[in-house]
């Protein structure tokens, strides 16, 4: 049974260019949700999707941020015209369902950006 | 606004001694309190939780307790190991806010031989 899939593990993107993040949720899960985590920062939280409906994407910038959670396929998270503060590392969650906060996210590795 | 405020680390200790990480909360609600752990070049594992004050969280030997009167849940293990070595988040997630987890900014924990 595979955990939060990931990829990639690791991304160099040029300024001005595209990032696309992926995140395979867990079997059966239908929730997903996208943190970003700063150099000594904590985990901040971005956005949260399920199937082909964002929920809550409070967390987002409000320009080049992008994500989705598509019927078939993972979800994606896109970041437009990368500059280097965008160099984080962005986590994904996934979950069953919400049940008031007893329903516990189970986290991917991560994807670190970095911005050059 | 929530908030999750958390000791500074690094925190180094020797094998077998004591460990208390302090975390405290600020929340407009009714929290469920979470600790989860970071071992390097892995993502955020679930270490304990408790979802109403009073209740104690407790795995592999770590605990922590929900005191509403002081908004606090520290996290305690009696005696740590060198796997204990990892960083260490405290976070809520608010009654009706989904499944947003608000993280306050980690604590590192490095345990010497």
């Amino acid at each position: 049974n595979a955990g939060v899939m990931q990829n990639p593990r690791h991304l160099v993107r040029r300024r001005g260019q595209e990032a696309r993040l992926r995140c395979s949720p867990m079997k059966g899960h239908s929730h997903v949700y996208w943190y970003r985590q700063l150099p000594e920062e904590g985990l901040k939280f971005m956005v949260y999707l399920q199937k082909e409906n964002i929920i809550d994407e409070s967390g987002m910038p409000k320009e080049r941020f992008s994500a989705e959670f598509p019927k078939e396929g993972p979800s994606i998270l896109r970041i437009q015209q990368v500059v280097r503060g965008d160099s984080a590392a962005y986590f994904c969650a996934s979950s069953p369902a919400v049940t008031q906060g007893r329903t516990e996210a189970f986290f991917g590795q991560g994807t670190r950006l970095t911005v050059v | 606004g929530n908030s999750v405020t958390q000791m500074e680390g690094p925190v180094t200790l020797s094998e077998e001694a004591f460990l208390t990480i302090n975390c405290t909360y600020t929340a407009t609600g009714y929290p469920s309190l979470f600790w989860y752990v970071q071992y390097p070049g892995e993502g955020l594992q679930l270490l304990l939780k408790a979802t109403k004050a009073d209740d104690k969280g407790s795995n592999k030997g770590f605990e922590a307790t929900y005191r509403k009167e002081t908004t606090s849940f520290h996290l305690e293990k009696g005696s740590v190991q060198v796997s204990d070595s990892a960083v260490y988040f405290c976070a809520l997630i608010l009654t009706g806010g989904g499944n947003k987890l608000t993280f306050g900014t980690g604590t590192q924990l490095k345990v010497e031989l």
